[in-house]
């Protein structure tokens, strides 16, 4: 069964300091892996896509990576405004051309000036 | 160029009554999804659309949730005989294409948040 697994569940940082989020995932082939921030009261906001091993993103201070069981989310010097939840999702090669997302729990993410 | 929209943004209905929800994708987004999302939890696939075709509803919870695109653009998800249980936030998203490469990362609209009392 198709399965992803965020932690922490929820995370407290100060303002500066650096940290990463975890996103396991058991599926029969990966067509692609989804980061999203959410906002309380919004929509998920799509940030990156990464397809393959080794595949790396960037954007401001928000960095992810992506292994063959997981991805991580590394968040460089954060600022209050970095304050959500992250959202991972995959794409499973299973899906067959549904484009149906699969995604983990989310991980709420505090940072404090 | 203008989001997804949904509408309404909330709904309070009564047990027992038929609800409608509407989503209206980015322009030229030819897939259209449908999810549930519970309080502290990820979107729940419901159902998809490629154009008007609906090529899954593998995740519609049972015979009373029913989705149509007519046209290949705007969306209704119905919900008859609401029950308390389907108190949740309905989210559409939306993708160039699923084919994959750039083009199926899928942009969520604000959602409906129905209370079935």
């Amino acid at each position: 069964e198709d399965q992803v697994t965020q932690s922490p569940e929820a995370l407290r940082l100060q303002e500066g300091e650096s940290s990463s989020l975890n996103c396991s995932y058991t599926v029969s082939g990966l067509r692609g892996l989804f980061w999203y921030r959410q906002d309380p009261g919004k929509g998920p906001e799509f940030l990156f896509t990464l397809y393959s091993a080794g595949e790396e993103k960037e954007k401001e201070r928000l960095k992810a990576t992506l292994t063959k069981k997981e991805s991580f989310l590394h968040i460089t010097a954060p600022k209050p405004e970095d304050s959500a939840t992250y959202l991972c999702a995959v794409l499973p090669a299973g899906s067959g051309n549904t484009g149906k997302l699969i995604f983990g729990q989310g991980t709420t993410l505090q940072v404090k000036p | 160029g203008a989001g997804v929209s949904q509408s309404p943004r909330y709904k309070v209905t009564k047990r027992g009554q038929d609800v409608a929800l509407r989503c209206d994708p980015i322009s030229g987004h030819v897939s259209l999804y449908w999810y549930r999302q519970a309080l502290g939890q990820g979107p729940e696939f419901l159902t998809y659309f490629n154009y008007e075709a609906q090529q899954d509803k593998s995740g519609l919870p049972n015979d009373r949730f029913s989705a149509e695109r007519p046209e290949g653009s705007i969306s209704t998800l119905t919900i008859q005989r609401t029950e308390q249980r389907d108190s949740a936030m309905y989210r559409c998203a939306s993708s160039l294409g699923t084919s994959g490469g750039t083009g199926n990362e899928q942009f969520f609209g604000p959602g409906t948040r129905l209370t079935v009392l």
